[in-house]
Protein backbone atom coordinates (compact mmCIF):
# COMPACT_ATOMS: atom_id res chain seq x y z
CA UNK A 1 0.00 0.00 0.00
CA UNK A 2 0.98 3.93 -0.38
CA UNK A 3 1.70 3.94 3.40
CA UNK A 4 1.18 2.09 6.81
CA UNK A 5 -2.24 0.84 7.70
CA UNK A 6 -2.98 -0.07 11.20
CA UNK A 7 -6.33 -1.20 12.55
CA UNK A 8 -8.30 -1.11 14.05
CA UNK A 9 -8.27 2.69 14.45
CA UNK A 10 -10.19 2.49 17.21
CA UNK A 11 -11.16 -0.23 20.13
CA UNK A 12 -12.76 -0.32 23.12
CA UNK A 13 -12.40 -3.13 25.53
CA UNK A 14 -13.51 -3.89 28.94
CA UNK A 15 -10.80 -4.61 31.48
CA UNK A 16 -9.59 -7.90 31.27
CA UNK A 17 -10.51 -8.74 27.29
CA UNK A 18 -7.85 -9.99 24.66
CA UNK A 19 -6.99 -7.54 21.91
CA UNK A 20 -4.99 -7.57 18.55
CA UNK A 21 -3.81 -4.60 16.87
CA UNK A 22 -2.88 -5.20 12.90
CA UNK A 23 0.16 -3.35 11.18
CA UNK A 24 0.28 -3.19 7.27
CA UNK A 25 4.10 -1.62 6.92
CA UNK A 26 4.88 -0.20 3.64
CA UNK A 27 5.59 -2.92 0.97
CA UNK A 28 9.21 -4.14 0.93
CA UNK A 29 9.70 -2.69 4.23
CA UNK A 30 12.07 -4.54 6.35
CA UNK A 31 11.86 -2.63 9.86
CA UNK A 32 9.01 -2.89 11.96
CA UNK A 33 8.62 -0.97 15.10
CA UNK A 34 5.55 -0.57 17.67
CA UNK A 35 5.57 2.19 19.86
CA UNK A 36 2.74 3.36 22.68
CA UNK A 37 2.23 6.93 23.28
CA UNK A 38 0.19 8.13 26.32
CA UNK A 39 -1.68 11.87 25.96
CA UNK A 40 0.84 14.35 25.80
CA UNK A 41 3.69 12.50 25.65
CA UNK A 42 6.33 11.03 23.00
CA UNK A 43 6.19 8.00 21.61
CA UNK A 44 7.66 4.95 23.62
CA UNK A 45 9.57 1.95 22.14
CA UNK A 46 7.84 -1.55 22.39
CA UNK A 47 9.43 -3.68 20.44
CA UNK A 48 10.87 -3.87 16.77
CA UNK A 49 10.93 -6.44 14.15
CA UNK A 50 13.36 -6.59 11.12
CA UNK A 51 12.13 -8.62 8.29
CA UNK A 52 10.07 -11.69 10.33
CA UNK A 53 13.05 -11.44 13.57
CA UNK A 54 11.74 -10.02 16.71
CA UNK A 55 15.48 -8.12 17.60
CA UNK A 56 14.15 -6.15 20.38
CA UNK A 57 11.12 -7.06 22.58
CA UNK A 58 12.73 -4.79 25.61
CA UNK A 59 9.90 -1.93 25.57
CA UNK A 60 6.77 -4.73 26.31
CA UNK A 61 5.86 -3.44 29.71
CA UNK A 62 4.57 -7.05 30.90
CA UNK A 63 4.27 -10.44 29.25
CA UNK A 64 0.57 -9.89 28.86
CA UNK A 65 2.00 -8.20 25.53
CA UNK A 66 3.07 -9.98 22.26
CA UNK A 67 4.05 -9.23 19.00
CA UNK A 68 4.46 -11.12 16.24
CA UNK A 69 5.50 -10.73 12.36
CA UNK A 70 5.54 -14.44 11.01
CA UNK A 71 5.93 -13.33 7.10
CA UNK A 72 8.06 -10.68 7.66
CA UNK A 73 5.36 -8.13 6.36
CA UNK A 74 1.88 -7.35 8.49
CA UNK A 75 2.66 -7.31 12.03
CA UNK A 76 0.09 -8.05 15.33
CA UNK A 77 0.27 -6.24 18.59
CA UNK A 78 -1.64 -8.69 21.09
CA UNK A 79 -2.40 -7.61 24.48
CA UNK A 80 -4.13 -9.98 26.79
CA UNK A 81 -6.06 -9.26 29.74
CA UNK A 82 -6.07 -6.05 29.17
CA UNK A 83 -6.09 -3.13 32.19
CA UNK A 84 -6.66 0.10 32.32
CA UNK A 85 -3.35 1.48 32.72
CA UNK A 86 -3.01 -0.32 29.07
CA UNK A 87 -5.38 2.78 27.38
CA UNK A 88 -3.03 4.66 24.81
CA UNK A 89 -2.58 4.92 21.28
CA UNK A 90 -0.23 2.25 19.53
CA UNK A 91 1.68 2.86 16.71
CA UNK A 92 3.52 1.17 13.90
CA UNK A 93 6.28 2.64 11.93
CA UNK A 94 8.34 1.07 9.14
CA UNK A 95 11.22 1.44 7.64
CA UNK A 96 13.26 1.07 4.44
CA UNK A 97 16.25 -0.26 5.99
CA UNK A 98 17.41 -2.24 8.75
CA UNK A 99 17.71 0.68 10.56
CA UNK A 100 15.58 3.96 11.84
CA UNK A 101 16.44 6.16 9.14
CA UNK A 102 13.35 7.72 8.22
CA UNK A 103 10.44 6.19 9.88
CA UNK A 104 6.82 5.89 8.21
CA UNK A 105 4.06 5.99 10.81
CA UNK A 106 0.56 4.54 10.52
CA UNK A 107 -2.36 6.65 12.18
CA UNK A 108 -2.27 4.19 15.32
CA UNK A 109 -4.53 2.01 16.77
CA UNK A 110 -6.53 4.13 20.08
CA UNK A 111 -7.30 1.47 22.58
CA UNK A 112 -9.26 2.77 25.44
CA UNK A 113 -9.76 0.09 28.19
CA UNK A 114 -12.79 1.07 30.10
CA UNK B 1 20.55 6.34 30.70
CA UNK B 2 19.85 7.69 27.41
CA UNK B 3 17.54 10.41 27.21
CA UNK B 4 16.09 13.60 24.83
CA UNK B 5 14.52 16.92 26.55
CA UNK B 6 12.88 19.19 24.40
CA UNK B 7 12.42 22.92 25.02
CA UNK B 8 9.91 24.89 25.14
CA UNK B 9 7.32 22.17 26.20
CA UNK B 10 4.68 24.13 24.54
CA UNK B 11 4.82 27.90 22.72
CA UNK B 12 2.23 30.23 21.80
CA UNK B 13 2.93 32.72 19.32
CA UNK B 14 1.40 35.40 16.69
CA UNK B 15 0.93 34.62 13.00
CA UNK B 16 3.78 35.45 10.96
CA UNK B 17 6.27 35.16 14.01
CA UNK B 18 9.18 32.79 13.95
CA UNK B 19 10.02 30.60 16.67
CA UNK B 20 12.84 28.00 17.47
CA UNK B 21 12.07 24.73 18.82
CA UNK B 22 14.83 23.27 21.25
CA UNK B 23 16.13 19.33 21.47
CA UNK B 24 19.19 18.40 23.37
CA UNK B 25 20.30 14.40 24.05
CA UNK B 26 22.57 12.17 25.23
CA UNK B 27 22.82 8.61 24.29
CA UNK B 28 24.77 6.31 23.93
CA UNK B 29 25.50 5.35 20.74
CA UNK B 30 23.65 8.66 18.55
CA UNK B 31 23.40 7.78 14.85
CA UNK B 32 21.18 10.50 13.41
CA UNK B 33 18.74 12.73 14.80
CA UNK B 34 15.19 13.21 13.28
CA UNK B 35 12.33 15.79 13.76
CA UNK B 36 8.56 14.98 13.73
CA UNK B 37 5.56 17.26 13.41
CA UNK B 38 2.37 15.27 15.08
CA UNK B 39 -0.97 17.02 14.53
CA UNK B 40 -3.85 14.72 15.62
CA UNK B 41 -2.64 11.99 13.48
CA UNK B 42 0.84 9.88 13.02
CA UNK B 43 4.10 12.09 13.40
CA UNK B 44 5.42 12.88 9.84
CA UNK B 45 8.29 13.20 9.34
CA UNK B 46 10.33 16.53 8.79
CA UNK B 47 14.30 16.33 8.94
CA UNK B 48 16.84 13.67 9.37
CA UNK B 49 20.34 15.38 10.67
CA UNK B 50 23.49 13.28 10.90
CA UNK B 51 26.23 15.86 10.83
CA UNK B 52 27.23 18.55 12.43
CA UNK B 53 26.65 22.28 10.95
CA UNK B 54 24.75 21.65 8.00
CA UNK B 55 21.56 23.14 7.84
CA UNK B 56 18.45 21.34 6.10
CA UNK B 57 15.83 23.25 4.54
CA UNK B 58 12.53 22.58 3.40
CA UNK B 59 10.61 25.76 2.42
CA UNK B 60 9.95 28.11 6.09
CA UNK B 61 11.52 25.11 8.67
CA UNK B 62 14.55 24.20 8.58
CA UNK B 63 17.24 22.86 10.80
CA UNK B 64 20.45 22.21 12.34
CA UNK B 65 22.55 19.90 14.51
CA UNK B 66 25.28 20.41 16.64
CA UNK B 67 27.07 17.36 17.83
CA UNK B 68 29.20 18.76 19.70
CA UNK B 69 27.12 20.26 22.40
CA UNK B 70 24.80 17.38 21.44
CA UNK B 71 21.43 19.30 20.26
CA UNK B 72 19.38 20.48 17.78
CA UNK B 73 17.53 23.50 16.42
CA UNK B 74 13.87 23.52 14.01
CA UNK B 75 13.35 26.67 13.09
CA UNK B 76 10.17 28.18 11.19
CA UNK B 77 9.72 31.23 9.42
CA UNK B 78 6.86 33.20 9.38
CA UNK B 79 4.22 31.18 11.29
CA UNK B 80 1.08 29.75 9.82
CA UNK B 81 -2.27 28.42 11.28
CA UNK B 82 -1.07 25.24 10.09
CA UNK B 83 2.13 24.93 11.51
CA UNK B 84 0.04 24.27 15.01
CA UNK B 85 1.01 21.05 16.33
CA UNK B 86 3.33 19.05 18.66
CA UNK B 87 7.33 19.12 17.20
CA UNK B 88 8.95 15.88 18.23
CA UNK B 89 12.54 14.98 18.04
CA UNK B 90 13.94 11.55 18.22
CA UNK B 91 17.72 10.70 18.36
CA UNK B 92 18.19 6.87 16.81
CA UNK B 93 20.84 5.25 18.95
CA UNK B 94 21.40 2.30 17.40
CA UNK B 95 18.07 1.10 16.21
CA UNK B 96 16.06 2.61 18.68
CA UNK B 97 14.57 5.55 18.89
CA UNK B 98 14.64 7.50 21.79
CA UNK B 99 11.81 9.84 21.99
CA UNK B 100 11.29 13.79 23.67
CA UNK B 101 8.06 14.51 24.88
CA UNK B 102 7.46 16.90 22.48
CA UNK B 103 6.89 21.12 22.26
CA UNK B 104 3.29 21.96 21.81
CA UNK B 105 3.24 24.69 19.22
CA UNK B 106 0.21 27.21 19.21
CA UNK B 107 -0.41 29.59 16.32
CA UNK B 108 -3.21 32.77 16.53
CA UNK B 109 -4.20 34.32 14.15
Amino acid sequence: GAGVSQSPRYKVAKRGQDVALRCDPISGHVSLFWYQQALGQGPEFLTYFQNEAQLDKSGLPSDRFFAERPEGSVSTLKIQRTQQEDSAVYLCASSASGDTGELFFGEGSRLTVL
Amino acid sequence: EDKVVQSPLSLVVHEGDTVTLNCSYEVTNFRSLLWYKQEKKAPTFLFMLTSSGIEKKSGRLSSILDKKELFSILNITATQTGDSAIYLCAVNSNYQLIWGAGTKLIIKP
